[in-house]
């Protein structure tokens, strides 16, 4: 049982460059999201999921896109990446009534 | 939507003193309220939460409170180690599972 596991763990892209950040999660959860997280920072949504082939847009969501084709996976897109997108990104899943979110351990991006 | 306020931003203590942190919501009708552990480079992991059918919960060191007529719920660490430095976060949502709110985090130092 591996939780929530993003990939890759860290990337370097270069402005206008584009990529797709993986989050797969084994525990059956319905709601699973994106979160961003800049240095000193709190958490703040980008983009999220409560249940497969549904996605809604959170506080953040411009520049991003997602899918979730499959329950378990959960991916976000940067279609021209930004400097201003340089972020540690979290992908967290949850179950219906059942607590708080599971987070996987993170990506750290830079864009330059 | 729900706003959650959290203080201090930054909060440093003696070893084995206490540490309370404080947030408030604005949604009457959140009833789960959970508390996160963000230590340097890691992902946020769940503490303790609590539910609005319970106004006090207890797990060894840490405690949360519960608030409802007033909106507001605490974290307390009593008898700090410097392995509770790190960022906590507070965050409220309608139930269990569901879509959280975070706080703005607060950076706990705890000097030995």
């Amino acid at each position: 049982n591996a939780g929530v596991t993003q990939t890759p763990k860290f990337r370097v892209l270069k402005t206008g460059q584009s990529m797709t950040l993986l989050c797969a999660q084994d525990m059956n959860h319905e709601y699973m999201y994106w979160y961003r997280q800049d240095p000193g920072m709190g958490l703040r949504l980008i983009h999220y999921s409560v249940g497969e082939g549904t996605t809604a847009k959170g506080e953040v969501p411009d520049g991003y896109n997602v899918s979730r084709l499959k329950k378990q996976n959960f991916l976000l897109g940067l279609e021209s990446a930004a400097p201003s997108q340089t972020s540690v990104y979290f992908c967290a899943s949850s179950y219906i009534r059942a607590g708080g979110y599971t987070f996987g351990s993170g990506t750290r991006l830079t864009v330059v | 939507g729900e706003n959650v306020e959290q203080h201090p931003s930054t909060l440093s203590v003696q070893e084995g003193d206490s540490a309370v942190i404080k947030c408030t919501y604005s949604d009457s009708a959140s009833n789960y309220f959970p508390w996160y552990k963000q230590e340097l480079g890691k992902r946020p992991q769940l503490i303790i939460d609590i539910r609005s059918n319970v106004g006090e919960k207890k797990d060894q060191r840490i405690a949360v409170t519960l608030n409802k007529t007033a909106k507001h719920f605490s974290l307390h660490i009593t008898e700090t180690q410097p392995e509770d430095s790190a960022v906590y976060f507070c965050a409220a949502s309608l139930d269990a599972g569901n879509m959280l709110t975070f706080g703005g985090g607060t950076r706990l130092m705890v000097k030995p």
